[in-house]
């Protein structure tokens, strides 16, 4: 059975740091996908990555991938406050390509 | 905008009750997943449907069942509730099945149970 296992699971930083979110996984997959959520809001893709060392940037984020590692990361770049959300990561397998889906990272950015 | 569609987004009904959740997906995709997402469980697959056919099920409970129609919209039907049922309710779509292709969410349906 697939597993997917975020860290942390809460991350409270100041504007202008950086950080990293950590997302590992248990068995083989070729696609993480990572999505941005806000409260009661739906899922918001981020970065879909699809190959050993891929790295993806888009603004203040950028994930990468290690495959033979089964390791994903999401490292966030002079944070500010409008990154405050809940991050996502997620890999498909299985039959269907379904996803199976970390715990996420509730993020705050405090000023 | 992902363009997929679910209606209604909010729902609240009683313990006892049926419900069902309505899900368009994006033009031209064929597949339909729906995912449950609770405080406790975090985000779940329940089931995938591609095509008008059941492909694959996952946390779904036996009071739950779900079906695609020929125009390719979804149906998450949802009987006999419990509070323990309260959660959004995501469907995704995607253009195919068995090949990885990424997926889109819909705003999702908040469903409460009282």
């Amino acid at each position: 059975e697939l597993k997917v296992e975020q860290n942390p699971l809460f991350l409270s930083m100041q504007e202008g740091k950086n950080y990293t979110i950590y997302c590992n996984y248990s068995t083989t997959s070729d696609r993480l996908y990572w999505y941005r959520q806000d409260p009661g809001k739906s899922l918001e893709s981020l970065f879909v990555l699809l190959s050993n060392g891929a790295v993806k940037q888009e603004g203040r984020l950028m994930a990468s991938l290690d495959t033979k590692a089964r390791l994903s990361t999401l490292h966030i770049t002079a944070a500010v406050h409008d990154l405050s959300a809940t991050y996502f990561c997620a890999v498909d397998g299985g039959s269907a390509r379904q996803l199976t889906f970390g715990s996420g990272t509730q993020l705050t950015v405090l000023p | 905008d992902s363009g997929v569609t679910q209606t209604p987004k909010h729902l609240i009904t009683a313990t006892g009750q049926r419900v069902t959740l309505r899900c368009s997906p994006r033009s031209g995709d064929l597949s339909v997943y729906w995912y449950q997402q609770s405080l406790d469980q975090g985000l779940q697959f329940l089931i995938h449907y591609y095509n008008g056919e059941e492909r694959a099920k996952g946390n779904i409970l036996e009071r739950f069942s779900a079906q695609q129609f020929p125009d390719l919209h979804s149906e998450l039907n949802l009987s006999s509730l419990e509070l323990g049922d309260s959660a959004l309710y995501f469907c995704a779509s995607s253009l195919s099945w068995g090949r990885a292709t990424e997926a889109f969410f819909g705003q999702g349906t908040r469903l409460t149970v009282v």
